[in-house]
């Protein structure tokens, strides 16, 4: 079993629809960062967390340390959201480490 | 730059010989990461440095894979006897190196091996 399990691994959705990507995670960890990967294109870090709810514009992020699991919402999902959307855990060990997530592809038709 | 840079961001190379690549972190940045992207594959973990010193060397998967980095800023990630299996996109990340320090990526080096 991966440390870091995401869900949907593949997910297509209609211009306009909410969106909710998971992450469930099984060491402890000290930060939970969602990654952004368009195709053929960089990473960008698109939250950290390590308690509580961030938003920023149409993306919010939650995180239930207790439950080690970790939410992405998109809302009012645009074609230009298509990307990979990587959850990536700190492990809270010695180091700064990340164990990553393998990623949800999502592709939003117009 | 105001980002992470790194170079070459494409490489060929035949198999046995050794590359280099190379980020520049952003300025300031004291922690710095390399990780490796196969094709169809999810990221994975190859070391991490805080300052000049790397605590975490965990993921190389070989000991033909080496980094070091220099004066706390740039470093380079070294393969010798390059394999097929380390066709890649080998990515580097920096961050002003706190646990709650967001992580700022490079656009990758795409290494293929033929």
């Amino acid at each position: 079993k991966n440390e870091v399990e995401q869900s949907p691994q593949n997910l297509t959705a209609q211009e306009g629809e909410f969106i909710t990507i998971n992450c469930s995670y099984s060491v402890g960890i000290s930060a939970l960062h969602w990654l952004q990967q368009h195709p053929g294109g960089g990473i960008v870090s698109l939250f950290m967390l390590s308690s509580g709810k961030k938003k920023h514009g149409r993306l919010i992020a939650t995180i239930n340390i207790q439950e080690k699991h970790s939410s992405l919402h998109i809302t009012a999902s645009h074609p230009r959201d298509s990307a990979v959307y990587i959850c990536a855990v700190r492990w809270g060990g010695a180091t700064n480490k990340l164990i990553f997530g393998t990623g949800t592809l999502l592709a939003v038709q117009p | 730059g105001a980002g992470v840079s790194q170079s070459p961001s494409n490489k060929v190379t035949e198999k046995g010989k050794d590359v280099e690549l190379r980020c520049d972190p952003i300025s300031g940045h004291t922690a710095l990461y390399w990780y490796r992207q196969s094709l169809g594959q999810g990221l994975e973990f190859l070391i991490y440095f805080q300052g000049n010193s790397a605590p975490d060397k965990s993921g190389l998967p070989s000991d033909r894979f080496s980094a070091e980095r220099t004066g706390g800023s740039v470093s380079t990630l070294t393969i010798q006897r390059t394999q097929q299996e380390d066709s890649a996109v080998y990515l580097c990340a920096s961050s002003l190196g706190g646990i709650n320090s967001p992580l700022h990526f490079g656009n990758g080096t795409r290494l293929t091996v033929t």
